[in-house]
């Protein structure tokens, strides 16, 4: 697609819930990175992949947050039973290494755990 | 691993006043250095990006930004700040021997004042 695209844009869920954020990235992008982003601060590191092998996941807070990227292309960020400070904008990024890790942002996925 | 610093929270200046955002980077190698810009309510945008060509770096919106490895700094400027220049500025940097992942600096809020 042209740009990166987040699918839901918001979602509230309830505490304990899973919940899980779509990315598709630009077409042809071979890193697809995810970052988390509280109000107030930069982007946070997550995890992030090259095709569909997870390079590093270093930044996941702890074992309920899963990534994958099965087929080199869309990613699932995936949050098990959540909590409420996992409330953020959950962002994903692409790139291509011949840009010179130039990344390219989607609009976010806002996730609120009430 | 590297690592970037963002001197000031929050930085107001005088419409038509020079703009000057610190940035500070902490690598072991040398890096790709970056600088994106949030408008409100919106996602992230690339600014410009060093990469190891000239150092004096040019980017959208009559910013620039400085590669001092001396200094490991990587200020961005602007000679006359518009209205429009309102907005969070977040400087990143990544490991380019490596091609890896981006870290961002938490972020420095830019105020114009009429």
């Amino acid at each position: 697609g042209a740009g990166v695209s987040q699918s839901p844009r918001y979602k509230v869920t309830k505490r304990g819930q899973d919940v899980a954020l779509r990315c598709d990235p630009i077409s042809g992008h071979v890193s697809l990175y995810w970052y988390r982003q509280a109000l107030g601060q930069g982007p946070e590191f997550l995890t992030y992949f090259n095709y569909e092998a997870q390079q590093d996941k270093s930044g996941l807070p702890n074992d309920r947050f899963s990534a994958e990227r099965p087929e080199g292309s869309i990613s699932t960020l995936t949050i098990q039973r959540t909590e409420q400070r996992d409330s953020a904008m959950y962002r994903c990024a692409s790139s291509l290494p011949s840009e010179g890790n130039t990344i390219y942002f989607g609009e976010g996925s806002w996730l609120t755990v009430v | 691993a590297q690592s970037v610093t963002q001197l000031g929270s929050h930085v107001s200046v005088s419409e038509g006043a020079l703009v000057l955002l610190r940035c500070n980077y902490s690598s072991s190698v040398p890096p790709y250095l970056f600088w994106y810009v949030q408008y409100p309510n919106q996602g992230l945008q690339l600014l410009l990006k060093y990469t190891s060509a000239a150092t004096l770096v040019k980017g959208i919106n009559g910013f620039e930004a400085e590669f001092k490895k001396s200094e490991t700094s990587f200020h961005l400027t602007k000679p006359s700040a518009h209205m429009s220049d309102a907005a969070e500025y977040f400087c990143a940097v990544s490991d380019r021997a490596r091609d890896d992942k981006i870290i961002f600096g938490k972020g420095t809020r830019l105020h114009i004042l009429p």
